[in-house]
């Protein structure tokens, strides 16, 4: 059963840095690409960033660029985001969403973990 | 980057037909591929492709294009079906998705 379990979401405040997590497993992680997508509360899904799955081909939705990076660890099935420059913008639920496809450029992904909630508040 | 347009909300009396329409200059090029959202819950796939369900989904959930449109049609809604659906395909650079603001569907 493929398994998606983000964490290290919290509290921050504006202009502040946080550093997402996400488990994979029941799956061969390092055959996927990867993407987040975050939803703002009461709104709508947004995609954030795409990693292939060699680390080979890396976008970002252009509200993140330049502040979030995005990463994986093959090694240890983990998917990662580094969230610098934090605005009240970015308060959302963040999703790590395995990649449809193994193609170089994102596809809508097949499965979702259950998100981990970033508030950036003072 | 292009954008994709949805009704923000659709009702559809039980047992009955609904359609759920996504437009997008990407569409021309990359199918839709729609999600079911419901509260509290991550988004669900319920079609893919061309018109593809994934395992699980029932076949009252189906999937066409035409031109700029994607559409998500249920025959015979039920009351489960209550939920927000969002459509998502990559824009017209290709590296990036997009989302459709997603459609309320209420089952009267």
């Amino acid at each position: 059963e493929v398994q998606l379990v983000e964490s290290g979401g919290g509290l921050v405040k504006p202009g502040g840095s946080l550093r997402l997590s996400c488990a994979a497993s029941g799956f061969t992680f390092s055959s996927y690409n990867m993407n987040w997508v975050r939803q703002a509360p009461g709104k709508g899904l947004e995609w954030v960033s795409f990693i292939s799955s060699s680390s080979s081909y890396i976008y970002y939705a252009d509200s993140v660029k330049g502040r979030f990076t995005i990463s994986r660890d093959n090694a240890k099935n983990s998917l990662y985001l580094q969230m610098n420059s934090l605005g009240a913008e970015d308060t959302a639920l963040y999703y790590c969403a395995r990649d449809s496809s193994d193609y170089y450029q994102p596809n809508p992904p097949d499965y979702w973990g259950q998100g981990t909630l970033v508030t950036v508040s003072s | 980057s292009s954008e994709l347009a949805q009704d923000p909300a659709v009702s559809v009396a039980l047992g009955q037909t609904v359609r759920i329409t996504c437009q997008g200059d990407s569409l021309r090029r990359y199918y839709a591929t729609w999600y079911q959202q419901k509260p509290g819950q991550a988004p669900v796939c319920v079609i893919y492709g061309k018109n593809n369900r994934p395992s699980g989904i029932p076949d009252r959930f189906s999937g066409s294009n035409s031109g700029s449109t994607a559409s998500l049609t249920i025959t015979g809604a039920q009351a489960e079906d209550e939920a927000d659906y969002f459509c998502n395909s990559r824009d017209t650079s290709g590296n990036h998705l997009v989302f459709g603001g997603g459609t309320k569907l209420t089952v009267l």
